[in-house]
C-alpha cells in the first residue's frame, strides 16, 4: 500500500465549480499535513497546511480526519488559473523527518 | 531569507556517463534535505533524505547515490546512468521539525540518451 494515495484524476470542471480532492495516508504516526500545487514542468509549491481543526484560505478549505487518516481539499468558485496538479503531503518522524508526496490529482478548469 | 539553489536546470547525458547534481541551501542551518524524482506524468518519488552532515537515508534501491559533505549542500550522483534515470529531479529542504513545509529548488530535467 502506498504511504499517501490520491485519485489521479484528471478532474475537468467549468469555471465557478466547486471541486474536492481526497487523500489517504497509511501511517497513523504521520505528524504534519500539507497540500501543494504543481504547475506543468515546475517545482511544487506549498498551497496550505492542514490542521486537525480544518482551515480555510480564501476559496480553499482543507480538512484532516486523523481517525480515518484522510485529508481533503475543497476549491470553491474555480478559476482558470487553478488548473494544476494538487499534491497531498505527509511528514513522518522516522528518526528524522521524512516528507512524502502523493502522486497528485490533475485539475483542468475550463471556460 | 531562506533560499535553495539547484543546478543545472536541464541536462542531457549519454547512457553510461556519470552524474552529479548539486543543491545548496542558504539562510537556514541544519536543514533536512531531500532528493525527489518525478517521471513524466507521474508523482514525486522520494529518493534520499538527510537529517545532517554525512547522514543519508535511501528510500529505494537504485542506480543513484547521495552525499552531504556540508550542512547546506546535498549532492545526487551516479557512476553510470541508465535510460530509466531520465526524469525531473527536485531538491528540497525542510527546517527539521515535523510541522514545517518543504521548499523546493527549481529542479533539473535530466534526459539520458
Amino acid at each position: 500500500r502506498k504511504e499517501v494515495e490520491q485519485d489521479p484524476g484528471p478532474f475537468n470542471v467549468p469555471e465557478g465549480a466547486t471541486v474536492a480532492f481526497n487523500c489517504t495516508y497509511s501511517n497513523s504516526a504521520s505528524q504534519s499535513f500539507f497540500w501543494y500545487r504543481q504547475d506543468c514542468r515546475k517545482e511544487p509549491k506549498l498551497l496550505m497546511s492542514v490542521y486537525s481543526s480544518g482551515n480555510e484560505d480564501g476559496r480553499f478549505t482543507a480538512q484532516l480526519n486523523r481517525a480515518s487518516q484522510y485529508i481533503s481539499l475543497l476549491i470553491r468558485d474555480s478559476k482558470l488559473s487553478d488548473s494544476a496538479t494538487y499534491l497531498c503531503v505527509v511528514t513522518l518522524n522516522t528518526g528524522g523527518f521524512k516528507t512524502i508526496f502523493g502522486a497528485g490529482t490533475r485539475l483542468f478548469v475550463k471556460a | 531569507s531562506q533560499t535553495i539553489h539547484q543546478w543545472p536546470a536541464t541536462l542531457v547525458q549519454p547512457v553510461g556517463s556519470p552524474l552529479s547534481l548539486e543543491c545548496t541551501v542558504e539562510g537556514t542551518s541544519n536543514p533536512n534535505l531531500y532528493w525527489y524524482r518525478q517521471a513524466a506524468g507521474r508523482g514525486l518519488q522520494l529518493l534520499f533524505y538527510s537529517v545532517g552532515i554525512g547522514q543519508i537515508s535511501s528510500e529505494v534501491p537504485q542506480n543513484l547515490s547521495a552525499s552531504r559533505p556540508q550542512d547546506r549542500q546535498f549532492i545526487l550522483s551516479s557512476k553510470k546512468l541508465l535510460l530509466s534515470d531520465s526524469g525531473f529531479y527536485l531538491c528540497a529542504f525542510g527546517r527539521g521539525t515535523g510541522r514545517t513545509e518543504a521548499f523546493f529548488g527549481q529542479g533539473t530535467r535530466l534526459t539520458v540518451v
